[in-house]
This record gives C-alpha cells, structure tokens and sequence, in this order.
C-alpha cells in the first residue's frame, strides 16, 4: 500500500533555530517528493521537489533531503522565523495524477 | 499571492441549497483537480480533469457535480449536501500528471 509518514505530528521551537521534519515514503513506482507548507486556512504551497537522483537541494532557509535507497525525505529549516509557523506536508506521485498526501507536521515557532 | 484563484472564499449553505464552487488559473496547465481538506487531515482528492475530460472521479457521491467549462476554469456543483461535507475545498492545477501541484486558497464550507 502507497502510504507517506511524517513525524514528528507537531513541533514547538524557538525562534531563530533550526528544526528538521521527517518524511518515510513506501510508494511505487517513485516518481518525485514535495514539500508544501501550508499556512491555517490558506492552500499549500510548494518549497521542493525532488526526484529520484537528488539528494539536497535548497530553497532560501529550507533544505530537502532525499535517500531512495531507504525511502526517506527531511526538511531541515534554518534560523526559524515566526511565519514558519505553519503546517509541513510531505507529498509524493507515483507517475499518475494521484498524489499521497503525508499527514504533515504542524510546527509551531515561538518568540 | 496564488495564481489559482477560488471563489467564493467562504461558504455558508443549507442542505437544501444548490451552489457552486468557482476555481480559475491561467497558467496554461492542462490539468485541474479539487480536493476535500477537513481540519488538521492532509487534502484528499476528488476529482481529475486533464484537457477538459474528467480523469479521475474518487468515488465522490452526486451531490458533488464537478464541471470544466474550458482549459482555465473548473467548477464544483453543490446540492443537498450534508453537515459532515463542511471542509476546507482546495483547487489546484499542473501542467501534467507529474509536475507540481498549484494550489488555489480554497474555499472554506459550512453545511448548516
């Protein structure tokens, strides 16, 4: 079964750290992996996206990785800024218009 | 601000109202979808058009009605819809089945 896990659910940091947010993906065949933030009652909106022969790529402050070989995505976020508060969505495609959806992580950035 | 654009922002109907959902992008993408958010789930897809024709239809009940119109516009058609329907409903767009999702604000819906 395709399915996208995400953790932690939620995070509460500091402002000005960093943070990282986890994606495990079981999903065949592979075709890419995003990350969208979404902010409360807004629609998500892409940082990354990467296939199958990347590794890193960066967008700003927010940095995706990928290893294929275990199925595993991060986000990693430097220097946090209170608009980072927001929901993280893990999504990848199979190849067809059906795309799964992570559950997400909501993080929290406190001043 | 987001190029799909979704009218009306916000949705108050009874179960015994017909209304419709309005989404429009001009991005040239030749494939729309909408999707079912409820609070703190992921989106869940409802419906695919790619070039016009309905692509995909997950198993939605007929009180949803989608519509495409054209390339540009996608509309959703509401009647005698039920309180556990109030959700987030988001439009999104791509240029093909494998490029990114553009999503719209959605519209927020209340079923009273």
């Amino acid at each position: 079964k395709n399915q996208v896990e995400q953790s932690p659910q939620s995070l509460i940091i500091l402002e000005g750290k960093n943070c990282t947010l986890q994606c495990n993906y079981t999903v065949s065949p592979f075709s890419n992996l995003r990350w969208y933030k979404q902010d409360t009652g807004r629609g998500p909106v892409s940082l990354t996206i990467m296939t199958f022969s990347e590794n890193t790529k960066s967008n700003g402050r927010y940095t995706a990785t990928l290893d294929a070989d275990t199925k595993q995505s991060s986000l990693h976020i430097t220097a946090s800024q209170l608009s980072d508060s927001a929901s993280y969505i893990c999504v990848v495609k199979n190849g067809g218009f059906k795309t799964i959806f992570g559950a997400g992580t909501r993080l929290f950035v406190k001043a | 601000d987001t190029e799909v654009t979704q009218t009306p922002k916000h949705l108050v109907m009874g179960m015994t109202n017909k209304k419709s959902l309005k989404c429009e992008q001009h991005m040239g993408h030749r494939a729309m979808y909408w999707y079912k958010q409820k609070a703190k789930k992921p989106p869940e897809l409802m419906f695919v058009y790619s070039y016009e024709k309905l692509s995909i239809n997950e198993s939605v009940p007929s009180r949803f009605s989608p519509e495409c119109p054209n390339s540009s516009l996608l509309n959703l058609h509401l009647h005698a819809l039920q309180p556990e329907d109030s959700a987030l409903y988001l439009c999104a767009s791509s240029q093909d089945r494998n490029s990114p999702l553009h999503f719209g604000n959605g519209t927020r819906l209340t079923v009273t």
